[in-house]
């Protein structure tokens, strides 16, 4: 299977820094690469897909989310990829996963927690 | 708005079958191109696919479970189900029920913590 490598394990940003966490593939999953933010006893939410595209610019009644905020941006292609979170608001505390769809299993990475500094 | 809720029992003993249900709420368990899954997410770990499944039939279990693993889909009470054979201590978590869409899930379910103990 396809291991998904992130890091840093726990990034400390002040409000209204940017963010940028990163995600090493195994080997190439293309632009089969997904971002997910995942608060404390909530379920993931789906911020990109696509490697960098947001999930708020699909058409709500096939999306595969909807509501992410411009501020969420990812990109990158085959093994390496990057979130960046330009301005980091209070809410963005959480920790985020990064996820592969190119080979079955998919697979996760294991999470950075973004923290305050 | 669709919405999913996983169902079950939150203890299960050692040796025996972890049995969850999937309800979905909000629209037809059988319309669009989705898969529905199952996520499991061990306390204060990663995330681990378990399986997925069309409503056409179509199965894929993650090779480190398919042992282990059944899942299926009742279309007429818009469910899906998993069943967890011969589970241990490691099989301890918060397991999710989701909705995908090419790989990616938008929808999930609160999760329901399943603990392994005599």
């Amino acid at each position: 299977e396809i291991v998904m490598t992130q890091s840093p394990a726990t990034l400390s940003v002040s409000p209204g820094e940017r963010a940028t966490l990163s995600c090493r593939a195994s080997q190439s999953v293309s632009l089969n690469l997904a971002w997910y933010q995942q608060k404390p006893g909530q379920a993931p939410r789906l911020l990109i897909y696509d490697a960098s595209t947001r999930a708020s610019t699909r058409a709500p009644a096939s999306t595969r989310a909807t509501g992410i905020p411009a501020r969420f941006s990812g990109s990158g292609s085959g093994t390496e990829f990057t979130l960046t979170i330009s301005s980091l608001q209070s809410e963005d505390f959480a920790i985020y996963y990064c996820q592969q769809y190119n080979n079955w299993p998919w697979t996760f990475g294991q999470g950075t927690k973004v923290e305050i500094k | 708005q669709v919405q999913l809720q996983e169902s079950g029992p939150g203890l299960v003993k050692p040796s025996q079958t972890l049995s969850l249900t999937c309800t979905v709420s909000g629209g037809s368990i059988s319309s669009g191109n989705y898969h529905w899954n199952w996520i499991r997410q061990p306390a204060g770990k990663g995330l681990e696919w378990i399986g997925r499944i069309y409503t056409s039939g179509t199965i894929n279990i993650n090779p480190s479970l398919k042992s282990r693993v059944t899942t299926s889909v009742d279309t007429s009470k818009n469910q899906f189900s998993l069943k967890l054979r011969s589970v241990t201590a490691a099989d301890t978590a918060v397991y999710f029920c989701a909705r995908s869409l090419a790989g990616t899930v938008g929808y999930w379910g609160q999760g329901i913590l399943v603990t392994v103990s005599s």
